[in-house]
């Protein structure tokens, strides 16, 4: 069965600081990983995309790495901010001809304090 | 930018009524889908469409049907509401080609009581 896991569930940390969210995945065959962030009461909105042949794929402070070798992915946020605070999830698209039938983790919570 | 339109932010329906969730794209997307998300659960796939009247079957298609008559507009009717479709309920659409971009509807949340 495909399943994308994400740790922590949750983590809160101080403004300014640095994080890194994890996610593994078992979905095979695999075409590509992105990781989303979703605001309380919102859809997602697309962080980062990468098939498997990329490694690393920035989008400001936001860098998510892949290794495709050992099904892990995560996402490294760099001088956190409080509009940071937010779930991020990950999502696995599976080669064709699942193609259509994403698996989502289930997000890890960051709250970004003061 | 891609926008995907989802008509109402907040509903609040009774047990057994017949409820639309509406949702445009504007970009001439093929594929549209609705997906549902609880907590602790992800995302999950409910249907989707790959072409105008065309639809196909998600994960969790019971107690849903959908209507898809013109590109841009894909509807998710619930027949008859009850308590365990309370849910926020996500609508996305796509482009074809190797990266897959999704981008998702602002989400409806809908109560049944």
């Amino acid at each position: 069965k495909n399943q994308v896991e994400q740790s922590p569930q949750s983590l809160i940390i101080l403004e300014g600081k640095n994080c890194t969210l994890q996610c593994n995945y078992t979905v095979s065959p695999f075409s590509n990983l992105r990781w989303y962030k979703q605001d309380t009461g919102r859809g997602p909105v697309s962080l980062t995309i990468m098939t498997f042949s990329e490694n690393t794929k920035s989008n400001g402070r936001y860098t998510a790495t892949l290794d495709a070798d050992t099904k892990q992915s995560s996402l490294h946020i760099t001088a956190s901010q409080l509009s940071d605070s937010a779930s991020y999830i990950c999502v696995v698209s599976p080669g064709i001809p699942g193609g259509n039938k994403l698996t989502f983790g289930t997000g890890t919570q960051l709250k970004v304090e003061l | 930018d891609v926008k995907v339109t989802q008509s109402s932010r907040y509903l609040v329906k009774r047990t057994g009524e017949k409820v639309f969730l509406e949702c445009v794209q504007d970009m001439d997307h093929e594929n549209m889908f609705w997906y549902r998300q609880d907590p602790g659960l992800g995302l999950r796939l409910i249907y989707f469409s790959y072409d105008v009247k065309m639809k196909e079957k998600g994960d969790i298609p019971e107690g849903y049907s959908v209507s898809r008559e013109k590109k841009e507009r894909f509807s998710l009717i619930l027949e008859s509401a009850s308590t365990n479709q309370t849910s926020m309920y996500l609508c996305a659409s796509r482009t074809t080609g190797v990266d897959y971009g999704y981008t998702f509807g602002s989400g409806t949340r809908l109560t049944v009581v």
